[in-house]
């Protein structure tokens, strides 16, 4: 049983453009959430992370919205650059637990 | 200075052989995991460890077992390597967070 899902396998931007990567969980436990930027041949790097009492979290570029009500978080990127190109994995966890539980990621690529 | 290294980068053996992978971190963390990313992309947890004690032990079969000589280090030892353990297996650490950070990646193919 999938408990974070990423129901998009791929995704095609435009360089400058927003690019809105998606995560739906079902575990109403999990709590904190983070977003892994990963490039070829190169481990999961921490990207940003949010917190179940807020539903925005900004960090320059990058922005996540949570929903605590439909289960779903988004990842903002304004404005897409070619380095944005990656696979971007959604992954959550709940209080007391220090399991990670990951989404299947999403393929971002930014087109120049 | 590499933050979570693992050792080998790739690995290449025959099924029934007995193989290790090494992890390290210089983060000073107190928490170390194995994950296992499978053919279809999926990440995993496998094993995590506090101060060298065993906290998260997913259904993993026995063949798995990992070693943690000191808080530094968590090694993983596979025993009687079947074809369906070909993956990339990642090593990560984290602190009193919930941030972990991950190692390279150890590229396993069993034939």
């Amino acid at each position: 049983d999938q408990q974070v899902k990423q129901n998009s396998p791929s995704l095609s931007v435009q360089e400058g453009r927003i690019s809105i990567l998606n995560c739906d969980y079902t575990n109403s436990m999990f709590d904190y959430f983070l977003w892994y930027k990963k490039y070829p041949a190169e481990g999961p790097t921490f990207l940003i992370s949010i917190s179940s009492i807020k539903d925005k979290n900004e960090d320059g570029r990058f922005t996540v919205f949570l929903n605590k009500s439909a289960k779903h978080l988004s990842l903002h990127i304004v404005p897409s650059q070619p380095g944005d190109s990656a696979v971007y994995f959604c992954a959550a966890s709940d209080f007391g637990n220090e399991k990670l539980t990951f989404g299947t990621g999403t393929r971002l690529t930014i087109i120049p | 200075d590499t933050a979570v290294s693992q050792t080998p980068k790739y690995l290449v053996t025959q099924m029934g052989n007995d193989k290790s992978i090494k992890c390290e971190q210089n983060l000073g963390h107190d928490t170390m995991y194995w994950y296992k990313q499978d053919s279809k992309k999926f990440l995993k947890i496998m094993f995590s460890y506090n101060n060298k004690e065993l906290i998260i032990n997913e259904t993993v079969p026995n063949r798995f077992s990992p070693k943690s000589p000191d808080k530094a280090h968590l090694n993983l030892h596979i025993n009687s390597l079947e074809l369906g353990d070909s993956a990339v297996y990642f090593c990560a650490s984290s602190s009193k967070g919930r941030r972990q950070y991950f190692g390279p990646g150890t590229r396993l193919t069993v034939t």
